[in-house]
């Protein structure tokens, strides 16, 4: 399955770096998420973008900042990041935004950025 | 505050049939999920239960009781290539997904 793509796969950086992740998808959806994901942790939330409009921020610290320049790719700008802020970072995308429709919205994961903050 | 509930970790034996169960305490419910994620993967979709009762799709059934509360994911005749963390989530009144942390099935010859 390569409906959702992620670059890059790893990425280390120290706490005064500046980085982006970047997602992609393929499926034609509407909607794309950024989560977070810790060992042994629940999938935290972090931002959805409809139809390229923000509609989810989960009190998620200004250091991370989203973009979604259109409906098939969406970036995670990172800066002066935290060493407890190493974590898998995944994307997805859905047809529609379940907040808005309801319904068997499925998300679809890309394989994520494995984050490391020195 | 909300919750899901899963066995952190199982251990079965290649050919069983394991059963992983999901609890879950939300404001409202409007369907569950339940994905599987290999190491270092994306997390796959395998299922959405919205009504009661059992949904098979081939070596994989899930589960669902809302009255109680709970949900569960059979897997038969198991292989080695399900060795993975499998992840239930519910979509709540708001129709947020909250997600549990997932269990990790090991799989042994």
């Amino acid at each position: 399955e390569t409906g959702v793509t992620q670059t890059p796969r790893h990425l280390v950086m120290g706490m005064t770096n500046k980085k982006s992740l970047k997602c992609e998808q393929h499926l034609g959806h509407n909607a794309m998420y950024w989560y977070k994901q810790s060992a042994k942790k629940p999938l935290e939330l972090m931002f959805v973008y409809n139809f390229k409009e923000q509609t989810e921020n989960n009190s998620v610290p200004s250091r991370f900042s989203p973009e979604c320049p259109n409906s098939s790719h969406l970036f995670l700008h990172l800066h002066t990041l935290q060493p407890e802020d190493s974590a898998l970072y995944l994307c997805a995308s859905s047809p529609k935004f379940a907040g808005t429709s309801g319904g068997a919205d499925t998300q679809y994961f890309g394989p994520g950025t494995r984050l490391t903050v020195l | 505050g909300q919750n899901i509930d899963q066995p952190t970790e199982m251990t079965a034996t290649e050919g069983a049939i394991v059963q992983i169960n999901c609890t879950y305490q939300t404001s409202g419910f409007n369907g569950l999920f339940w994905y599987q994620q290999h190491a270092g993967e994306a997390p796959t979709f395998l299922s959405y239960n919205v009504l009661d009762g059992l949904e098979e799709k081939g070596r994989f059934s899930s589960f669902l009781s809302r009255s109680k509360g709970y949900s569960y994911l059979l897997l038969k005749e198991l292989q080695m290539k399900d060795s993975a963390s499998y992840l239930c989530a519910v979509r709540d009144s708001n129709y947020q997904l909250i997600w549990g942390a997932g269990t990790k099935l090991i799989i042994k010859p």
